[in-house]
């Protein structure tokens, strides 16, 4: 099973600056075979980002993903007050499936 | 449009029994596979295994093997997670998610809270 680490487990900034989210996995990530998602309180999570660095449909350019191997990274380049959520990556090269624990951003 | 309408709120009882549901439209959903995902008070995200309902192929992660079982009705359009004696520690949002033809979760119900109680 691959483990993902993401960090930090919290971000605090303001709107405006740039965000950086890490998410290491123990092993190489088959096909760079990751996604990134956004949770908000009281929603279920949405699809940001797959193939490490696809935005998905309806996902503004701020949001850009990049790595490959065992190290990928989320950027939100300018942080909208509605970026403030909980983001995950996730492999899905192997199975199981699995995710990192979470990254929450929040306001400064 | 792709959705995917869970069933509401359940609140249950240690020892019971129970089957939640996630209805997809929109799209040919014998064709794309469906995830569960457990998601625990304050927790973060677990997959808990996926089911093709083409053909009813299913797939566990080791974590729920045998807690849990995956079916589906293609002919409804219907995935279901059930249970055969809940715990207190299943107290969790489900949420079914479909599967891209790549494997990543494209789309996600709106998630079915589960409370076990005594």
């Amino acid at each position: 099973e691959i483990v993902l680490t993401q960090s930090p487990g919290t971000l605090s900034l303001s709107p405006g600056e740039r965000a950086t989210l890490s998410c290491r996995a123990s092993q190489s990530v088959s096909s760079n075979y990751l996604a990134w998602y956004q949770q908000k309180p009281g929603q279920a999570p949405r699809l940001l980002i797959y193939g490490a660095s696809s935005r998905a449909t309806g996902i503004p350019d701020r949001f850009s993903g990049s790595g490959s191997g065992t190290d990928f990274t989320l950027t939100i380049s300018r942080l909208e007050p509605e970026d403030f959520a909980l983001y995950y990556c996730q492999q899905y090269g192997s199975s199981p499936r699995t995710f990192g624990g979470g990254t929450k951003v929040e306001i400064k | 449009e792709v959705q995917l309408v869970q069933s509401g709120a359940e609140v249950k009882k240690p020892g019971e029994s129970l089957k939640i549901s996630c209805k997809g439209s929109g799209y040919s959903f014998p064709s794309y596979w469906i995830a569960w995902v457990r998601q625990m008070p304050g927790k973060g995200l677990e997959w808990m295994g996926i089911i093709y309902p083409g053909d009813s192929d299913t797939k566990y992660s080791p974590s729920f093997q045998g807690q849990v079982t995956i079916s589906a009705d293609k002919s409804i359009s219907t995935a279901y997670l059930q249970w055969s004696s809940l715990k207190a520690s299943d107290t969790a949002m489900y949420y079914c998610v479909r599967l891209s033809y790549s494997g990543y979760f494209d789309y996600w119900g709106q998630g079915t809270l589960v409370t076990v109680s005594s």
